[in-house]
């Protein structure tokens, strides 16, 4: 079965500063969706960004940037220019046929 | 543009009581899952639907079941509640395929039951 981790239950960073959320996952399957998903405490679930496995380049919206390494099913989000709005629970999903499933989730912080 | 639904977004049941969830959307999206948020676990997959009259379990199914009868709506059953399905319950739908966005999301549903 698909699972995905994400080790880092808690992050911190300075508004303005850059900060990188880690995910891995495991599956047998080649071709398959990632998201980041944001949850900020109103409870309503935003995507982010959103990576085709099969596509090489890293995707990019705006401030958020991921690393994806298929090799070793890693995908990371990168948040640049942090700011005090990007508060909230950062969730890594992965997607192949049907199932999106979901890691655990790491809450951020960011200080003024 | 409602999008995805959930009725009703909170309540308090009694141990043993049983009742019905309802998530509707207006995407005309094949797809449409049901999970629950507990803290530090993320969001589980309970049931869900590739399509209409088709249901099938996802992670954590047990003390629930789903129906499909329209495209539109994805009902989620508790039988006979209990304290352990005290949580925050979300209704998702989605499309796969070509150009394919990712999943649209109620607003959640917390239940309590005591």
């Amino acid at each position: 079965a698909q699972t995905v981790t994400q080790s880092q239950p808690e992050m911190s960073v300075q508004e303005a500063e850059t900060v990188t959320l880690s995910c891995t996952y495991d599956t047998s399957e080649s071709d398959y969706y990632l998201f980041w998903y944001k949850q900020p405490p109103s409870r309503q679930m935003i995507l982010v960004i959103r990576q085709e496995a099969y596509k090489q380049q890293n995707a990019t919206e705006n401030r958020f940037s991921v690393n994806f390494q298929k090799a070793a099913k890693s995908f990371s989000l990168k948040i640049s220019d942090s700011q005090l709005g990007d508060a909230a629970m950062y969730f890594c999903a992965y997607m192949d046929t049907d199932k999106l499933i979901f890691g655990t989730g790491t809450r951020l912080q960011v200080f003024p | 543009n409602a999008g995805v639904t959930q009725t009703p977004k909170f309540r308090v049941l009694k141990t043993g009581q049983s009742m019905t969830l309802l998530c509707a959307q207006d995407m005309n999206h094949e797809y449409m899952y049901w999970y629950r948020q507990d803290p530090g676990m993320g969001l589980r997959l309970i049931h869900y639907s590739v399509g209409e009259g088709t249901t099938a379990k996802g992670e954590v199914p047990d003390g629930y079941n789903v129906s499909r009868l329209k495209k539109q709506n994805f009902l989620l059953g508790l039988e006979s509640a209990a304290p352990s399905q005290t949580s925050v319950y979300f209704c998702a739908s989605g499309q796969t395929g070509t150009g394919y966005h990712g999943y649209t999301f109620g607003s959640g549903t917390r239940l309590t039951v005591v």
